[in-house]
């Protein structure tokens, strides 16, 4: 089966400026999570959906990052303005099951660099 | 507040050594533990998943530890190889959350 696709693979841009990452989870996956993961650090959670529907975001910072996960399939990732420290790699990853993260598949995640 | 810590965090061995890579864990109410992979420009993939109530888990050269009341894992792996060389990460899934805390990882370099 094909995996998680994300795109694009690298994103160079300047700081306030705005840019949105797209995701394509496994086919019949109901959960959907996007991961933030710093340089050196390992990936945080910023918010699963379940379906369509959040399920959590509190590690999203809500005053410059939004996503949305239309009709609960595909979704998207996007920050306005953009900070430096917003610089990392954004990881798709979806799970077959509602309720169980145990099994998680990862995209090849997208690499921001913020200038 | 759960908190995942790994040591080393750069590991160097020659190919066929056996080695150790450490987990450690701050909060003991562990529903489960996962060690995954991450190759360079690539997502993470599962290697091992432990449940709360089980000491090890085993596939093929690699073998898990868990230690819930000293809050530590191991990962193990046997006769290394030079495709070995990634970047390990555990993770730890609370009693009282849905989804994971992970540890900064540990990037291994296997020298042919």
């Amino acid at each position: 089966e094909a995996g998680v696709a994300q795109s694009p693979r690298y994103k160079i841009i300047e700081k306030r400026q705005s840019v949105a990452f797209w995701c394509n989870p496994i086919s019949g996956h109901a959960t959907l999570y996007w991961y933030q993961q710093i340089l050196g650090q390992g990936p945080k959670l910023l918010i699963q959906f379940q379906n369509n529907g959040v399920v959590d975001d509190s590690q999203l910072p809500k005053d410059r990052f939004s996503a949305e996960r239309l009709k609960g399939v595909d979704s998207t990732l996007k920050i306005q303005p953009a900070k430096l420290e917003d610089s990392a790699v954004y990881l798709c990853a979806s799970s077959p099951l509602a309720g169980a993260p145990d099994t998680q598949y990862f995209g090849p995640g997208t690499r921001l660099t913020v200038l | 507040k759960q908190e995942v810590t790994q040591i080393p965090a750069a590991l160097s061995v020659p190919e066929g050594e056996n080695l150790v890579l450490n987990c450690s864990f701050t909060d003991s109410a562990i529903y489960n533990l996962q060690w995954f992979r991450q190759d360079p420009g690539k997502g993470l993939t599962s290697l091992l998943l432990i449940q709360s109530s089980q000491r090890e888990q085993t596939s093929g050269r690699l073998n898990a530890s868990l230690d819930k009341s000293s809050g530590r894992s191991t990962l193990y792996i046997a006769a290394s190889q030079p495709g070995d060389s990634a970047t390990y990460l555990c993770a730890v899934r609370t009693n009282y959350g849905q989804n994971f805390v992970f540890g900064p990882g540990t990037r291994l370099s296997v020298l042919p």
